[in-house]
């Protein structure tokens, strides 16, 4: 099993759609939880940390649920500047510390 | 801000050649990391660091070397350069393993 699973898409919404992603995790002693976004050939960029309260940021709405081990993102109002690939991110401990562990990606694509 | 820079930006080698793709930062971050992203697929972690002196395998390890002997430096050594080795490499660091980290531009290489 791989240690962060995600829907990899494309996930294809009209405009103003609201869509909406989950991710699973492995590892129960996972800590830290982010979404990244990617555009084409471009480096990854933060686009919220997830926190166990669950946490919002404009249209943006992260949760996270550990009895089940995931996080889902959720988009409102989308637009056609959301158009990218999101990632899932999860800490994993190891012997050193932690290291940070990226899912495959989930692909949203927004159409007028 | 020069934030993470990598070096170079693209590259084309030949089979068995060997190169170092350079990565620093100047956040004063303690974790650092490369990944590969192939087409299609997710950023896979091939090794990380989470201190001066202090390595450890990632994912896809096999035929890169590390090694971080200043705390802004992290170059990632290929050995004897194969095909497959042909992708978009990511440099990222963060203020602990458990953090959001941020990327470098990435380098593009190809190996023929």
């Amino acid at each position: 099993r791989k240690e962060v699973e995600q829907d990899p898409g494309p996930f294809n919404v009209p405009e103003g759609a609201t869509v909406a992603f989950n991710c699973t995790y492995s590892n129960s002693a996972s800590q830290s939880f982010f979404w990244y976004r990617q555009d084409c050939r471009k480096e990854p960029k933060l686009l919220m940390s997830v926190y166990s309260s669950g946490n919002e940021d404009g249209r943006f709405t992260a949760q996270l649920n550990r009895a089940s081990q995931y996080i889902s993102l959720l988009i409102r109002d989308s637009k056609l500047s959301d158009s990218a690939t999101y990632l899932c991110v999860v800490t994993l401990p190891t012997e050193y510390g932690n290291k940070l562990v990226f899912g495959a990606g989930t692909i949203l694509r927004v159409k007028s | 801000n020069a934030g993470v820079t990598q070096t170079p930006k693209f590259q084309v080698l030949k089979t068995g050649q060997s190169m170092t793709l350079q990565c620093a930062q100047d956040m004063n971050h303690e974790y650092m990391s490369w990944y590969r992203q192939d087409p299609g697929m997710g950023l896979r972690l091939i090794h990380y660091s989470v201190g001066a002196g202090i390595t450890d395998q990632g994912e896809v390890p096999n035929g890169y070397n590390v090694s971080r002997s200043t705390t802004e430096d992290f170059p990632l050594r290929l050995l004897s350069a194969a095909p497959s080795q042909t992708s978009v490499y990511f440099c990222a660091s963060s203020y602990l393993g458990s953090g959001p980290q941020h990327f470098g531009d990435g380098t593009r290489l190809s190996i023929l």
